[in-house]
């Protein structure tokens, strides 16, 4: 099946940083989506992004789907960002049948 | 509201003792999905299902049974828990498999067995 991990596995920042996630998948997908879980342990829909470009307040989302990564960007970070943040993927072939695969996860630390 | 919801969000059980934890959405999904979440596993899935009737095994089924008998509702019953089943329960569902595969996610059932 497909195989997805994620970079850097912790992240720390001062509040107001910037900062890069990476996602690397090992075939084609027709879903990507990134999550937050936040500390009572809800898996909060970030971005639905099998491929392209989206934006969502100080996050932001990119997939290129032909080098088979996807990237998360969090601008201005806040305490409140603080969690693990999640890649999961799947792909429409083989016997996967709409099963997401989850990268293990950054987990973010965001200090005031 | 489009959502999937779970309930208990809590549950403590002992050994044994037959529970069903019930999950419902209200986008006319057809697929729906059970995963489970542990430390240094991440999550897995255990049961999915493409439509009503139709589940089929995730990867990590053991000791747990599902039922699809109608398109909202997709519990997970767990005939005689164990304390390896302890652990963080996610429902999941999504229009389809191949085309709108955007899942949403329950709140999650935290379940420990003793």
């Amino acid at each position: 099946g497909i195989q997805v991990e994620q970079s850097p596995p912790d992240l720390i920042l001062q509040e107001g940083a910037n900062s890069t996630l990476r996602c690397n998948f090992s075939d084609s997908v027709n879903n990507l989506q990134w999550f937050h879980q936040n500390p009572w342990g809800q898996l909060i829909n970030l971005f639905y992004i099998p491929s392209g470009t989206k934006q969502n307040g100080r996050l932001s989302a990119t997939t290129v789907a032909t080098e088979r990564y996807s990237l998360l960007y969090i601008s201005s970070s806040q305490t409140t960002d603080s969690g693990v943040y999640f890649c999961a993927a799947s792909n429409a072939g083989g016997t996967s049948y709409g099963k997401l695969t989850f990268g293990q996860g950054t987990i973010l630390t965001v200090h005031p | 509201e489009a959502q999937v919801t779970q309930n208990p969000r809590y549950l403590i059980t002992v050994t044994g003792k037959k529970l069903t934890v019930t999950c419902s959405q209200n986008m006319n999904h057809e697929y729906m999905s059970w995963y489970r979440q542990d430390p240094g596993l991440g999550l897995r899935q255990i049961y999915y299902s493409m439509n009503v009737e139709v589940t089929d095994k995730g990867d990590v089924p053991e000791g747990y049974k599902v039922s699809r008998k109608e398109k909202r509702n997709f519990p997970l019953i767990l005939e005689s828990p164990s304390p390896n089943q302890t652990s963080l329960y996610f429902c999941a569902s999504s229009l389809s498999t191949f085309v709108n595969t955007e899942a949403f996610f329950g709140q999650g059932t935290r379940l420990t067995v003793v």
